[in-house]
């Protein structure tokens, strides 16, 4: 089983929808992260957890808003979608070394949201 | 701030060729640097890091990378590629402010 889990992996929804991606992990990390991925433009921070009780904005947090419902648990969710928010998420796991001073953050398989 | 810049979108090699994958940052700060390894239908993966010492850092799978200041440069090299390394690979940077910057990508694509 994988250690960072998302779900749905495929999602196609219509704009107006709310939307809930969710992932859990099992590797026992305090920092929670979710990423968007579009084709040429790399990885953008979206969201970030240090731990249940701390939420912090990335680098593109409008129109999106998160949930940490457990150590194990960091939720994204899209209110009302929108087409331009068809990209690839990913949820991604660190210590409190990792994520900056270490590098290594720990990902999820993706969840692919289609917005039509 | 820092920034990423991984000017080749994609780089078409033979099998058994060698690999160069191009990556240069900005930073008015020391850095951490990395490459991250994403194949088709995965999730990234750390590849390889350089945090401080030695400016050659080997990783996984035969790569390594070069970590040259005076070129604000971390080319990551394979000296022989296999058909199991296309994929997408992504240069990443930080100061230590616990926020990874990542740069667009370059897919490797491998031909027999």
């Amino acid at each position: 089983d994988a250690d960072v889990t998302q779900t749905p992996r495929n999602r196609i929804t219509k704009t107006g929808k709310r939307i809930m991606l969710e992932c859990s992990q099992t590797k026992g990390h305090d920092r929670m992260y979710w990423y968007r991925q579009d084709p040429g433009l790399g990885l953008q921070l979206i969201y970030y957890s240090f731990d249940v009780k701390d939420i912090n904005k990335g680098e593109i947090s409008d129109g999106y808003s998160v949930s940490r419902q457990a150590q194990a648990k960091f939720s994204l969710s899209l209110e009302s979608a929108i087409p331009n928010q068809t990209a690839l998420y990913f949820c991604a796991t660190s210590t409190p070394e990792g994520g900056g001073n270490t590098g290594e953050l720990f990902f999820g398989e993706g969840s692919r949201l289609t917005v039509l | 701030a820092q920034s990423v810049t991984q000017l080749d979108s994609q780089v078409p090699v033979f099998e058994e060729a060698p690999v160069e994958l191009r990556c240069n940052y900005s930073s008015s700060v020391s850095v951490y640097l990395f490459w991250y390894v994403q194949y088709p239908n995965q999730g990234l993966q750390l590849l390889l890091k350089y945090l401080s010492g030695s400016t050659l850092v080997k990783g996984i799978n035969g790569f390594e990378a070069e970590f040259k200041k005076s070129e604000t440069s971390f080319h990551l090299t394979k000296p022989s590629a296999h058909m199991s390394d296309a994929a997408e690979y992504f240069c990443a940077v930080s100061s230590g402010f616990q926020k990874l910057v990542f740069g667009t990508g370059t897919r490797l694509l491998v031909s027999p």
